[in-house]
């Protein structure tokens, strides 16, 4: 079956260094991957995206990489703060489906100082 | 500037009641979607619509309904609530890249 993983566990990190988490899929031809933030009772806010013939997107102090080979992609906040604290979520539309957009589970970023 | 507007905010049912959740979208998006979320669970799709008209099964769609009669409105409907879809309900648009959200429906089923 589909599955798009998440770390469920919390990352804590200090102030200033840098937070990446980590989304891996599994029996999946995403034609795109997508980065989501959401803060608690808010709705997700979209982020970055990143297509499959791409390798990496950068955003200011946000980075995304994206491995078909690994099925795997890394996202990157550098110089991470506190106002970074969230949860994450990724994102993925596959090649040929109608648009329909599944998602991870979330990971929860904690930054402290 | 609007955006993804969802109605009502929170709602208590009775099991067995039914209620439409609405959704509005002002940016002429031509899809549109209903997740719930659960603790753990992360958002799971209920359906979806790739246009007026359109609507199609996502991944968690029994005891829903919904309606895609207007390109801007998207209607989730439970017919006969049932405990188990005690959830927070966020409803999205897209223009086929990034996805707009709302701000989410709390809805409790006792």
């Amino acid at each position: 079956s589909q599955k798009i993983e998440q770390n469920s566990e919390a990352l804590n990190i200090q102030e200033g260094k840098t937070a990446t988490l980590t989304c891996n899929y599994t029996n999946y031809s995403p034609a795109y991957l997508q980065w989501y933030r959401q803060d608690p009772g808010r709705g997700p806010v979209f982020l970055l995206l990143i297509r499959e013939n791409e390798k990496e997107k950068r955003k200011e102090r946000l980075k995304v990489t994206f491995d078909t080979t690994l099925k795997q992609s890394l996202f990157h906040i550098t110089a991470s703060q506190p106002a970074d604290s969230a949860t994450y979520l990724c994102a993925l539309r596959r090649t040929g489906t109608a648009s329909k957009l599944t998602f991870g589970t979330g990971t929860r970023l904690q930054v402290t100082l | 500037n609007a955006g993804v507007t969802q109605t009502p905010k929170f709602r208590v049912l009775k099991t067995g009641q039914s209620m439409t959740l609405l959704c509005a979208q002002d940016m002429n998006h031509e899809y549109m979607y209903w997740y719930r979320q659960d603790p753990g669970m992360g958002l799971r799709l209920i359906h979806y619509s790739v246009g007026e008209g359109t609507t199609a099964k996502g991944e968690v769609p029994d005891g829903y309904n919904v309606s895609r009669l207007k390109k801007q409105n998207f209607l989730l409907g439970l017919e006969s609530a049932a405990p188990s879809q005690t959830s927070v309900y966020f409803c999205a648009s897209s223009s086929g890249l990034e996805a707009f959200f709302g701000q989410g429906t709390r809805l409790t089923v006792v």
